[in-house]
């Protein structure tokens, strides 16, 4: 079974700071894609970032990138220059191959202090 | 519509009676997930339909929950006999189904409150 790990509930960070989230996973599946998503207070899901696992290069969109580490089984979003409007919820997300549904870790709820 | 849509956007409820929640998901997209969140929590998978495959329901967490996609399109999540616990904002998402391109795209979802 897949399982997704989110270890941080909360976080606080200094604006224009960077800041990493934590995700780890567990899968058996020989390819998986993982994803991050975005919640802010008004409840929609913005996705932000993916990564394949066979992929060469870490994935980047913008100010968020992703940090793939298959041996270690992590896939830590790193955001870049943090915004006020950054402050959310963030959850790491996968799917396999195989076991295709996608799942989510339980989250980490970002503040961004001005 | 250009993305999901869920109804109703809110539906309060007595215990012990029946739901049903509607998704339309994004046209083309063969994909379809329902989670359910409950307040400030993550996402607890529930179903998932891909094409004609049979649906993967290893996340429902009763028989009072079901759900089925009619036509390949709309999804139905029914929910007998609610419980105060059934209480949650249950989201829908859909998703393309080309690999490489299996972003889910989420509705606003439908905020349910058992009495």
């Amino acid at each position: 079974a897949q399982k997704i790990t989110q270890t941080q509930p909360g976080m606080f960070v200094q604006e224009k700071e960077a800041v990493t989230l934590d995700c780890t996973y567990d899968t058996s599946d020989p390819s998986y894609g993982l994803f991050w998503y975005k919640q802010p207070s008004s409840g929609e899901m913005i996705f932000l970032i993916y990564q394949g696992s066979y992929d060469q290069q870490n994935a980047t969109e913008g100010r968020y990138s992703l940090n793939f580490q298959k041996a270690r089984k992590s896939a830590n979003l790193v955001i870049s220059a943090s915004q006020l409007g950054d402050s959310a919820m963030y959850f790491c997300a996968m799917r396999g191959l195989i076991d295709d549904k996608i799942i989510f870790g339980k989250g980490t709820r970002l503040h961004i202090l001005p | 519509g250009a993305g999901v849509s869920q109804s109703p956007s809110n539906k309060v409820t007595e215990k012990g009676k029946d739901v049903e929640l509607r998704c339309d998901p994004i046209s083309g997209h063969t994909a379809l997930y329902w989670y359910r969140q409950s307040l400030g929590q993550g996402l607890e998978f529930l179903i998932y339909f891909q094409g004609n495959s049979a649906p993967d329901k290893s996340g429902l967490p009763s028989d009072r929950f079901s759900a089925e996609r009619t036509g390949g399109s709309v999804s139905t999540l029914t929910i007998q006999r609610t419980q105060q616990e059934d209480s949650a904002v249950y989201l829908c998402a859909s998703s393309s189904p080309y690999r490489g391109q299996e972003t889910q795209y989420f509705g606003p979802g439908t905020r349910l409150l058992v009495l």
